[in-house]
């Protein structure tokens, strides 16, 4: 079955520390986004990329890096410097931007304490 | 910038009614709106698509609108069982940057 999946769902880490969340997806799609969520907030766009080896800033790309070495994968970093890192990060990918239709992965909640 | 609203934050109805989940926008040049549903913890799931020169999408119960004109969207759903209970939002290309703008979603709950 096609589809995107976020590893891990639940994730724990101290102040201080980087921490990098995965996003595959095998739909083939060209454009894959990560978005934030945070309690009572709609979803926040923090990065995307429409091809292989290019990616842009969203509203909220402070703290965060991202890279997009293949096609199938957009893995965020958590960075120390991102100064409220505890949410459910959402990654999601569509054929060819945001003229089509988006699908999302499962999520993955991080804490950091 | 895409600013998008939901109305209400909060509702709750008894099985079988018939309902209406509201969205507006404030840029009116987009090219498609997406309602899609979240169920507590989960990621989220998409509902309907509507291109800008469409006026309506239909799936099953569900039917959604679109009035550019007017910034508006609703989903309306038809018959609500108690497994329609989760969190409807609506999103729309917009802002400069690829991706979507997300209203803070509609909290269903249809009591058995």
């Amino acid at each position: 079955d096609g589809g995107i999946t976020q590893s891990p769902k639940y994730l724990f880490r101290k102040e201080g520390q980087n921490v990098t969340l995965s996003c595959e997806q095998n739909l083939n799609h060209d454009a894959m986004y990560w978005y934030r969520q945070d309690p009572g907030q709609g979803l926040r766009l923090i990065y995307y990329s429409q091809i292989v080896n290019d990616f842009q800033k969203g509203d909220i790309a402070e703290g965060y890096s991202v890279s997009r070495e293949k096609k199938e994968s957009f893995p965020l970093t958590v960075t120390s410097a991102q100064k409220n890192p505890t949410a459910f990060y959402l990654c999601a990918s569509t054929p060819g931007g945001s003229s089509y239709e988006q699908y999302f992965g499962p999520g993955t909640r991080l804490t950091v304490t | 910038k895409q600013e998008v609203t939901q109305i209400p934050a909060a509702l709750s109805v008894p099985e079988g009614e018939n309902l209406v989940l509201n969205c507006s926008f404030t840029d009116s040049a987009i090219y498609n709106l997406q309602w899609f549903r979240q169920d507590p913890g989960k990621g989220l799931t998409s509902l309907l698509l509507i291109q800008s020169s469409q006026r309506e999408q239909t799936s099953g119960r569900l039917n959604a609108s679109l009035d550019k004109s007017s910034g508006r969207s609703t989903l309306y759903i038809a018959a609500s069982q108690p497994g329609d209970s989760a969190t409807y939002l609506c999103a729309c290309p917009g802002g400069g940057a690829d991706g979507l703008t997300f209203g803070k979603g509609t909290h269903l709950i249809i009591q058995p």
